[in-house]
């Protein structure tokens, strides 16, 4: 699983609300990325870092915010919470030195529910 | 822009049958093509990638670069190939674009 965990597993809030979800590594990993997981859109890049500090927009990056503080530690956030940020929340990493060759391997995800 | 299609949502096969899962794509640059499995309640992982022209699990995948196609065949589906699987296609800058992905169900 290289190394990576998310948490929360799952959060139920209400619309309005801040959340944040947070993306943890073990392995030194340079890239790092937040996906949604929808029925019909299969999975979309909200966010991604290249590396600490350094972070750029996905094709669904409306409405989230990210940070990268330290090289393991990647936060997706959702300022105020809507019920179309229902998903499920994937973050992956890319291994090696970021080439096509490298895969990228994901979390087990987070599933959240705005109410 | 870039933009992978995959055309089959779901896809029910029997057991010792042929399986093909078809991916197109567009993009003006050198495309990078995978294909990822989620299997129920795992992670998603890579299946194959066109770069290493390996089999995994007797899949295999053929660029055709004249039809922008990217399809997934395996001679003899397994139960255990049950699965949602996802095409996607990795930019220059390193970002990974999906298609919808295809629910396969194989029956015994």
């Amino acid at each position: 699983d290289a190394g990576i965990t998310q948490s929360p597993r799952h959060k139920v809030t209400e619309t309005g609300t801040p959340v944040t979800l947070r993306c943890h590594q073990t392995e030194n990993h340079r890239y790092m990325y937040w996906y949604r997981q929808d029925p019909g859109h299969g999975l979309r890049l909200i966010h991604y870092s290249y590396g600490v500090k350094d972070t750029d927009k996905g094709e669904v990056s409306d409405g989230y915010s990210v940070s990268r503080s330290k090289t393991e530690d990647f936060l997706l956030t959702l300022e105020s919470a809507t019920s179309s940020q229902t998903s499920v929340y994937f973050c992956a990493i890319k291994s090696g030195s970021g080439g096509p060759s490298y895969e990228q391997y994901f979390g087990p995800g987070t599933r959240l529910t705005v109410t | 822009a870039q933009r992978v299609t995959q055309p089959e949502k779901l896809l029910s096969v029997f057991k010792g049958a042929p399986v093909e899962l078809k991916c197109n794509y567009s993009y003006s640059g050198s495309p990078e093509l995978f294909w990822y499995v989620q299997y129920s309640r795992q992670r998603l992982q890579l299946l194959l990638r066109h770069i290493s022209r390996e089999s995994i699990k007797g899949f295999t995948a053929d660029l055709n670069k004249g039809e922008t196609s990217f399809h997934l065949k395996k001679p003899f589906a397994q139960e255990e190939d049950s699965a949602m699987y996802y095409c996607a296609l990795e930019r220059n800058d390193y970002k990974l674009s999906f298609g919808a992905g295809t629910t396969v169900t194989v029956r015994a």
